[in-house]
């Protein structure tokens, strides 16, 4: 069965820290793709990052980075210089086997960042 | 940009009505989902629809039926609401099947029974 896990419930830091935020999935498809997700106060989900099964590079976007690794199948996601602004809940995503785009999201980490 | 927009923020209804929640995007997309979001659940999946008229269950169905009669809008029913139905209901949608394509999320509406 297909399952993503978030094992931190909440992460508290203090701004300018780093912080990685952990997320394991399982599933037998060979083919899938993983995905990250930022939900603000306000409530909506704002896609992240994407990541294909076949592609274990990885990825920096400014303050963000992702590390990738089917070995452990992990895709952890980084924040270096926490900022206020960044507090959100942030979940996980796989794709789910059987078309239609259906995703199976982790139960998600809330991230707070205090001044 | 893509835009999913739904018609309540905030929603309070008694125990027994029936409930509709609206959710419309304008990027022309095949599929739309609507989901509830409980703490320390996550996002689950309540029912889908991949194109007009079709419609799929999700992991949760119980409870709660929908309607896409046209492209753009999909709602979600509740047909006789219950107080464990209290939760943030978020739609989305998508451009197409194939797994790679994001979803693009509503900001939610927040639903509360008494």
């Amino acid at each position: 069965a297909q399952k993503v896990t978030q094992a931190q419930t909440e992460i508290s830091v203090v701004e300018k820290e780093d912080v990685t935020l952990d997320c394991v999935y399982e599933t037998r498809d060979t083919t899938y793709y993983l995905f990250w997700y930022k939900q603000p106060p306000s409530g909506e989900l704002v896609f992240l990052i994407r990541r294909n099964s076949f592609d274990e590079q990885n990825e920096i976007s400014g303050r963000y980075s992702w590390n990738f690794q089917k070995s452990t199948s992990s895709f952890n996601f980084t924040i270096t210089a926490s900022q206020v602004v960044d507090s959100a809940v942030y979940f996980c995503a796989l794709s789910e086997a059987g078309g239609y785009n259906k995703l199976i999201f982790g139960a998600g980490t809330r991230l707070a960042v205090h001044p | 940009d893509v835009k999913v927009t739904q018609s309540s923020r905030y929603l309070v209804k008694r125990t027994g009505e029936k409930v509709f929640l609206e959710c419309v995007q304008d990027m022309d997309h095949e599929n739309m989902f609507w989901y509830r979001q409980d703490p320390g659940l996550g996002l689950r999946l309540i029912y889908f629809s991949y194109d007009v008229k079709m419609k799929e269950k999700g992991d949760i169905p119980e409870g709660y039926s929908v309607s896409r009669e046209k492209k753009e809008r999909f709602s979600l029913i509740l047909e006789s609401a219950s107080t464990n139905q209290t939760s943030m209901y978020l739609c989305a949608s998508s451009l197409g099947d194939t797994i790679s394509y994001e979803q693009y999320f509503g900001p939610g509406t927040r639903l509360t029974v008494t």
